[in-house]
């Protein structure tokens, strides 16, 4: 299973952009990547899911090099709501014993 | 609302007592799971059932013990747990493992005393 790596913390203010990147050296071919944001107290809810280039949603983009051994979460004008553990994984659709691994995230603190 | 509820939310329970933690899922996925969450501490996947068929143990301790009678519902008994079992228990289903989006439910609070 590939193993990611992601920053530990990461601050920003009402209004900017916060790009949150993620190292995967090892990713296999057939592997997705995969994003979650977690609250305290909650369960992770999937924000956005690739496998290359760029893919676009009503919450967030994630950028996906050629290479496929990093990938960036992007979140445009973040608020306070969104201050939160966002995750990283990677992963093949599967029936079998394959899972995902949530890390220790990166934990994302939102001033006003 | 997402489709995957937990009973009890709140759990405080003695070393000696034997409890059960229960999870349903509404969303006739074949894949769920029981993960721990300690404070401040990652997620720690305990168990993964594919079509109710375990698939993954990840070296849990034996006074954790999951059943899966069928695809919507998942139970975690407990028993002669230690105080550092406290923690956040979640559950969640998907249509399948590993990159299927997975659903959470809101989680089980238990406290060992």
């Amino acid at each position: 299973l590939a193993k990611t790596t992601q920053p530990i913390s990461m601050d920003s203010y009402e209004g900017q952009e916060v790009n949150i990147t993620c190292s995967h050296n090892n990713i296999a071919t057939n592997d997705y990547i995969t994003w979650y944001q977690q609250f305290p107290s909650q369960g992770p809810r999937f924000i956005i899911q690739g496998y290359k280039t760029k893919v676009t949603n009503e919450v967030a983009s994630l950028f996906i090099p050629a290479d496929r051994k990093s990938s960036t979460l992007s979140l445009p004008r973040v608020s306070l709501s969104d201050t939160a553990v966002y995750y990283c994984l990677v992963g093949g659709l599967t029936y079998n014993t394959d899972k995902l691994i949530f890390g220790t995230g990166t934990r994302l603190q939102v001033f006003p | 609302e997402t489709g995957v509820t937990q009973t009890p939310r709140h759990l405080v329970m003695g070393m000696t007592n034997k409890k059960s933690l229960k999870c349903e899922q509404h969303l006739g996925h074949n894949a769920m799971y029981w993960y721990k969450q300690s404070a401040k501490k990652p997620l720690e996947l305990m168990f993964v059932y594919s079509l109710e068929e375990r698939v993954e143990n990840n070296s849990v301790p034996s006074r954790f013990s999951p059943e899966c009678p069928n695809s919507s519902h998942l139970f975690l008994h407990l028993h002669t747990l230690q105080p550092e079992d406290s923690a956040l228990y979640l559950c969640a289903s998907s249509q399948g493992t590993s990159a299927y989006e997975q659903f959470f439910g809101p989680g089980t609070r238990l406290t060992v005393l």
